[in-house]
């Protein structure tokens, strides 16, 4: 069966600061990676995903995540966040083959002006 | 703005009651998802909808049933609430493109079961 691990539940930067949230997942396959946001009052957005390819990728807003295939592990970060980044954060994973999302428990990102 | 519809935004049933929650999907896209957003939890895969067939299912009973139509909008049933059914539930369509499909979510339907 499939998991996903979001390490931090909270995380609490002052602007400016530099983001990286944890994502790790156990998965016997092939696996497209997401990562979607939940600003507060608003439904999920997607940030960025990856099906194959550069491990490298960029997102909206200046997110970008990497594909540690070696390590299970799909990192997002963000050079220098913003007040406005304030928001819930959701690693998502799925079968290449199929469409089935299975989401991590997310990560609350508190960014102080 | 996704395009995914969602309602209603909100219901409140008492337990025993059945349910339906409906939603349009995203133009030209022709599968539906359904997942449960408990408080402060992931959401979590119930099943999913490919030309008005389900197309996979998560740990979910018997009682939470749907159904898509031929304009790929689609409704979820539940049945015999419990208090435990309490959450947010949320649609996500997609074009089915083999190895490369992304979700674009509603913005949900918050049940309250009393």
């Amino acid at each position: 069966a499939q998991s996903v691990s979001q390490h931090n539940h909270h995380v609490i930067l002052s602007e400016a600061a530099s983001l990286e949230l944890g994502c790790n997942y156990s998965y016997g396959g092939t696996v497209n990676l997401f990562w979607y946001v939940q600003y507060p009052g608003q439904h999920l957005q997607l940030l960025l995903k990856y099906f194959s390819g550069d491990p490298l990728v960029k997102g909206i807003k200046g997110f970008e995540a990497e594909f540690i295939k070696s390590k299970f592990s799909f990192n997002l970060r963000k050079p220098s966040v913003q007040w406005s980044d304030t928001a819930e954060y959701f690693c998502a994973v799925g079968p290449h083959a199929g469409n089935m999302l299975t989401f991590g428990g997310g990560t609350r990102l508190m960014v102080k002006p | 703005e996704t395009g995914v519809t969602q309602s209603p935004t909100h219901l409140i049933k008492t337990r025993g009651q059945q349910v339906t929650l409906r939603c349009s999907s995203q133009s030209g896209h022709n599968t539906v998802s359904w997942y449960q957003q408990a408080l402060g939890q992931g959401p979590q895969f119930i099943f999913q909808y490919y030309r008005e067939e389900e197309n996979g299912r998560g740990n979910f009973p018997p009682r939470f049933s749907g159904l898509q139509f031929p304009n790929y909008s689609s409704e979820l049933n539940v049945n015999a609430l419990e208090l435990d059914d309490s959450a947010l539930y949320l649609c996500a369509s997609s074009l089915a493109e083999r190895g490369r499909d992304t979700q674009y979510f509603g913005p949900g339907t918050r049940l309250t079961v009393l």
